[in-house]
Formats: structure tokens, C-alpha cells, sequence
């Protein structure tokens, strides 16, 4: 199976800070990766999928990059809404899917 | 409005089964796959299973350490998609959450399933 690996696991960043998250496949998966959101106590959310696609609804701060192996999720500017964790995803419709361990990011 | 809601968490011994449901409103149940995920206390996302529309076959597929023990079945005519949980494991405790879609832009809001003895 594909294995998706996260970093940082913890960032510390303070309002109005770029935030990247990179996200790296054992093996090469076009653009099938997704990214969500997730708050305490709450279900993921939707925040880009296919590599680069925003989902209706996420505000325009959020961005993705890459494809093959390597990803990036980016905050240009980071607010209060998006202290969180955030998790990528490998997807496709004949293999089982896989997680990122996931990378919360908190108040500095 | 899309809804997925999930039932049937409980408390239950190892060994024993679970039947989760998820029920879907607010779009066509019958064209959506339907994923579970799982997400154990304090822990990561973990990908359960997934099954597909009846038009794309109806295929079910699983995560290594469910295979054999989970069946993820659909009964559209009431818009459920269930989760046979068997020989259940200390480690299967985490909250259930079904989603839909290749990606997941819909959730349901989770049940807890707790496995101890």
C-alpha cells in the first residue's frame, strides 16, 4: 500500500503567518490527493482535492501544489479560523485510500 | 442540504460484533460511494472502507487490519449504507464516521464504538 508521510507534525505560527504543509508519497500518485481540515470534536472538511482544486466554500487562503510525490498544502495568511489539523489523503477509485498522520497547527 | 448521519456505536467486548448504519439525505444516495473512516481517541484518520454505487459495480473494499472482519453492505431503497463489525479488537475503539464521494466532501458526525472488556 501507498504510504503518506506529513511534516511538520506540529507547527507553531502566529496570525498572518505563510503556513506550508508538505505531504509525501512512497510512491507516485499523479494528483490524486485530497486535503482536510479538522477541529476538536468535529468531523474533516473538505479542503482540496486533486492536488490543487479548492473546494466551494474554502476561503482563497488555502492553496495545494504538487503531484507525483511530493505536495503542499499552504495558508497564505494564517487566521483564527485555522488553528486545526490538517491531514492529506491519497484517493483513487481501485486501491485502498491513506491517510497522513496529520499536522496540527497552534497558536505561537 | 447533503446529511449523513451514523448510528449504532456502542460498548461492546472483544470478540463480539456491531452494526453501524449511515443514512444519507439531500442528494442521490444511489450514484454515491460511501467510505468509512475511523478516527481512534486522540488519534489520526484511518481509512476502513469503501463501498461503490451499484451502477460502478457495487465493489466493496478494505484496509489491511478490517479484511475479514468488516462487511460494508448498501441497502439504497432507504438511503443506509452498514458496517458488520466482527471479532472486534481493543484497537477497533475510535469514533466511526461515513463519508462520501472518491474524496470525502461530505461527512456524517461520527459514532463511538468502545471495545473493552
Amino acid at each position: 500500500d501507498i504510504q503518506m508521510t506529513q511534516s511538520p507534525s506540529t507547527l507553531s505560527a502566529s496570525i498572518g503567518d505563510r503556513v506550508t504543509i508538505t505531504c509525501r508519497a512512497s510512491q507516485s500518485i499523479s494528483t490524486w490527493l485530497a486535503w482536510y481540515q479538522q477541529k476538536p470534536g468535529h468531523a474533516p472538511n473538505l479542503l482540496i482535492y486533486k492536488a490543487s482544486t479548492l473546494q466551494s466554500g474554502v476561503p482563497s487562503r488555502f492553496s495545494g501544489s504538487g503531484s507525483g510525490t511530493e505536495f503542499t498544502l499552504t495558508i497564505s495568511s494564517l487566521q483564527p479560523d485555522d488553528f486545526a489539523t490538517y491531514y492529506c489523503q491519497h484517493y483513487n477509485s481501485y486501491s485502498p485510500y491513506t491517510f497522513g498522520q496529520g499536522t496540527k497547527v497552534d497558536i505561537k | 442540504e447533503v446529511q449523513l448521519v451514523e448510528s449504532g456505536g456502542n460498548l461492546i467486548k472483544p470478540g463480539g460484533s456491531l452494526r453501524l448504519s449511515c443514512v444519507g439525505s439531500g442528494f442521490t444516495f444511489s450514484n454515491a460511494w460511501i467510505s468509512w473512516v475511523r478516527q481512534a481517541p486522540g488519534k489520526g484518520l484511518e481509512w476502513v472502507g469503501r463501498i461503490k454505487s451499484k451502477p460502478d459495480g457495487g465493489t466493496t473494499d478494505y484496509a489491511a487490519p478490517v479484511t475479514g472482519r468488516f462487511t460494508i453492505s448498501r441497502y439504497d431503497s432507504e438511503n443506509k449504507v452498514f458496517l458488520q463489525m466482527n471479532n472486534l479488537k481493543t484497537e477497533d475503539t475510535a469514533i466511526y464516521y461515513c463519508a462520501t464521494g472518491l474524496f470525502f466532501d461530505y461527512w456524517g458526525q461520527g459514532t463511538l464504538v468502545t471495545v473493552s472488556s
